[in-house]
């Protein structure tokens, strides 16, 4: 089975830190993303990754950023914190893309991020 | 604009009945086609995924996949209490392989 682990299950932060959210997946994926979920807007993609050190906008990337160092590894940057940022953040991998098809999203438990 | 539709519910089913659960998209070009099952407070975990246009079919789970009419469908026979959950249905919208465009889900309450 495919294992992403998301380093926090909760977290609560200030208003103007740097948060750092990290997920790791065990199966050797080309893939991984960052998503945002709300409720009421559903699912929305911040960033995504298809080689290390590549990486694309998604649909909501501002007032992020993200590293992909190795392969496993894909971290969500929060360079300034805003209460706007309080959300369920879902990382999720997938093992290959080509020029039409996907395979599927596998996502981790979540981190739910509180600003104060 | 990247759209993927669903209607948000609640879809109320009686225990051992059929649940069917739509979804239409907005780009002819999208190509590959997921459901996913979200219990509360946890992630989405995948159900099913298909390609073709036709029937798919997995134990209890259909889905179903009209490319002409752009729309995909989920069936869920013998509906069972623990079925009760959102589905949300995820599309790449355009036919990109650059991430997946999801509904808002639908809330399914399985009646016993």
């Amino acid at each position: 089975d495919v294992k992403v682990t998301q380093s926090s299950r909760y977290l609560v932060k200030r208003t103007g830190e740097k948060v750092f959210l990290e997920c790791v997946q065990d199966m050797d994926h080309e893939n991984m993303f960052w998503y945002r979920q709300d409720p009421g807007l559903g699912l929305r993609l911040i960033y995504f990754s298809y080689d290390v050190k590549m990486k694309e906008k998604g649909d909501i990337p501002e007032g992020y950023s993200v590293s992909r160092e190795k392969k496993e590894r894909f971290s969500l940057i929060l360079e300034s914190a805003s209460t706007n940022q309080t959300s369920m953040y879902l990382c999720a991998s997938s093992l290959f893309r080509d020029s039409r098809h996907n395979s599927p999203l596998h996502f981790g438990n979540g981190t739910r991020l509180t600003v104060t | 604009q990247k759209e993927v539709e669903q209607n948000s519910g609640p879809l109320s089913v009686p225990e051992g009945a059929i649940a069917s659960l739509n979804c239409t998209y907005s780009d002819r070009g999208s190509q590959s086609f997921f459901w996913y099952r979200q219990y509360s407070g946890k992630s989405p975990e995948l159900i099913m995924s298909i390609y073709s246009n036709g029937d798919k079919e997995d134990g209890r789970f259909t889905a179903q996949l009209n490319k002409a009419s752009q729309y995909v469908s989920l069936l869920i026979r013998d509906s069972q209490p623990s079925d009760s959950a959102t589905y949300l249905c995820a599309v790449n919208v355009g036919g990109g392989a650059d991430g997946l465009t999801f509904g808002k889900g639908t809330h399914l309450i399985i009646q016993p």
